[in-house]
């Protein structure tokens, strides 16, 4: 079956720009999570959904970074007034439940000049 | 002090060889532990869960030592598709029981012929 997706692959942006990532996770999956990941560094969480709702955004870094899933399923990153430190690899992943394995998005590079 | 600490390496070992990954993690309270397989620009994926009691899967074994909040990977016969950078995780269930990933750095492999 069809892993977890996300679009664009890449994207470049100049800085203080709007950028939105998207994460289509597998389908049924309850559970959704962002991760970022800067070079040579393990991923980093950022947010979780179960079902529509963000249960845990604790991992945002300020208030230019907001996600949403406003029916369930997809899920869209949005980081407003880009800055260079943004740039990094933004992971998407799913779980059928919070407990169960959690699968990866090949991930979206974003690149902020 | 990071959640999760692993030496980043690079370790460079000939095929057949026996390496040894470990690290170490500082939340006394933390409930589930794996190793993730990341290859060079991809996502990463589930390679082995950890228990107190040690687990093997083929050439892998792995190991959790709560008292001493330690997880080792052994990997017996090293090949050449072993190279890659293995990342040691835990599971944060914090209050909301979110099932977050805690990342360590991750330790690089790079098995030569």
């Amino acid at each position: 079956g069809a892993g977890v997706s996300q679009t664009p692959s890449n994207k470049v942006t100049e800085k203080g720009k709007y950028v939105e990532l998207r994460c289509d996770p597998i389908s049924g999956h309850t559970a959704l999570y962002w991760y970022r990941q800067s070079l040579g560094q393990g991923p980093e969480f950022l947010i979780y959904f179960q079902g529509t709702g963000a249960a845990d955004d604790s991992g945002l870094p300020n208030d230019r970074f907001f996600a949403v899933r406003p029916e369930g399923s997809v899920s869209t990153l949005k980081i407003q007034r880009t800055e260079r430190g943004d740039s990094a690899v933004y992971l998407c992943a799913s779980s059928y439940r919070p407990d169960n394995e959690q699968f990866f998005g090949p991930g979206t590079r974003l690149t902020v000049l | 002090r990071k959640e999760v600490e692993q030496d980043p390496g690079p370790f460079n070992v000939p095929e057949g060889a026996t390496v040894a990954f470990n690290c170490t993690y500082s939340n006394s309270a933390s409930q589930s532990f794996f190793w993730y397989r990341q290859d060079c620009r991809k996502e990463p994926k589930l390679l082995m869960s950890v228990y107190s009691s040690g687990n093997e899967d083929g050439r892998f074994t792995a190991q959790l030592n709560r008292a001493s909040q330690y997880i080792s990977l052994l990997i017996r016969d090293s090949k050449l598709s072993d190279s890659a950078t293995y990342l040691c995780v835990v599971t944060d269930w914090g209050s909301s029981n979110t099932g977050k990933l805690i990342f360590g750095q991750g330790t690089t492999l790079q098995v030569k012929p």
